[in-house]
């Protein structure tokens, strides 16, 4: 069963970048069915799209994150990253990263990392 | 972008009850809506996509219909493992990909 774990600081300061990682594990990054995402939670509220990445390099990204985003993909160690540039205590967040299928009649999001909490503070 | 309106926002139920949750989007997004489970501290959990096909493991008294922009989540007789938030979310626009706020399914 495909896994996905992300890795990162656990605090970032304010005004800095944060940085995570996603390894994929039990399953190709490089398969051409699928997409990779991240997804953030700030604590209590709900689901906010970050933005995908293709295992070739090509994106798309929230356009409200869009300037401060980058999401990039290492098909060599099967894994991909999120930078978000410039942080604010706004961005203090669960940040996921999930799979995401494109059937053409469809898209899902059919597995997610656990989940890590970065909270930004000085 | 495409907002996503859930009603209600929390919802009380009791163990065996039938109960529905509404989604509605501000514009037509064909079936390309899916239903996520969210228990706390934990990862959302794929329940449905395309607005009716039941993902894999996920027991059948989940189910969904609708079309266009008005779509519901039933689950036919609660159990206490279904007690949790969840979450429509769209994919007709990729631009931003969007969720509801969420429905809190609480034990009444």
């Amino acid at each position: 069963q495909l896994q996905l774990q992300e890795s990162g600081p656990g605090l970032v300061k304010p005004s800095e970048t944060l940085s995570l990682t996603c390894t994929v594990s039990r399953g190709s990054i490089s398969s051409s069915r699928y997409y990779w995402g991240w997804i953030r939670q700030p604590p209590g509220k709900g689901l906010e799209w970050i933005g995908s990445i293709y295992y070739s390099g090509s994106t798309y990204y929230n356009p409200s994150l869009k300037s401060r985003v980058t999401i990039s993909v290492d098909t060599s160690n099967n894994r991909f990253s999120l930078k978000l540039t410039s942080v604010t205590a706004t961005d203090t967040a669960v940040y996921y990263c999930a799979r995401q299928v494109d059937g053409g009649t469809y898209s899902k999001f059919d597995s997610w990392g656990q989940g890590t909490l970065v909270p930004v503070s000085s | 972008d495409i907002q996503m309106t859930q009603s209600p926002s929390s919802l009380s139920a009791s163990v065996g009850d039938r109960i529905t949750i509404t989604c509605r989007a501000s514009q037509s997004i064909s079936t390309f809506l899916n239903w996520y489970q969210q228990k706390p501290g934990k990862a959302p959990k794929l329940l449905l996509y395309g607005a009716s096909t039941l993902e894999s493991g996920v027991p059948s008294r989940f189910s969904g219909s609708g079309s266009g922009t008005d779509f519901t989540l039933t689950i036919s007789s609660l159990q206490p493992e279904d007690f949790a938030t969840y979450y429509c979310q769209q994919t007709f626009s990729s631009l931003p990909i969007t969720f509801g706020q969420g429905t809190r399914l609480e034990i009444k």
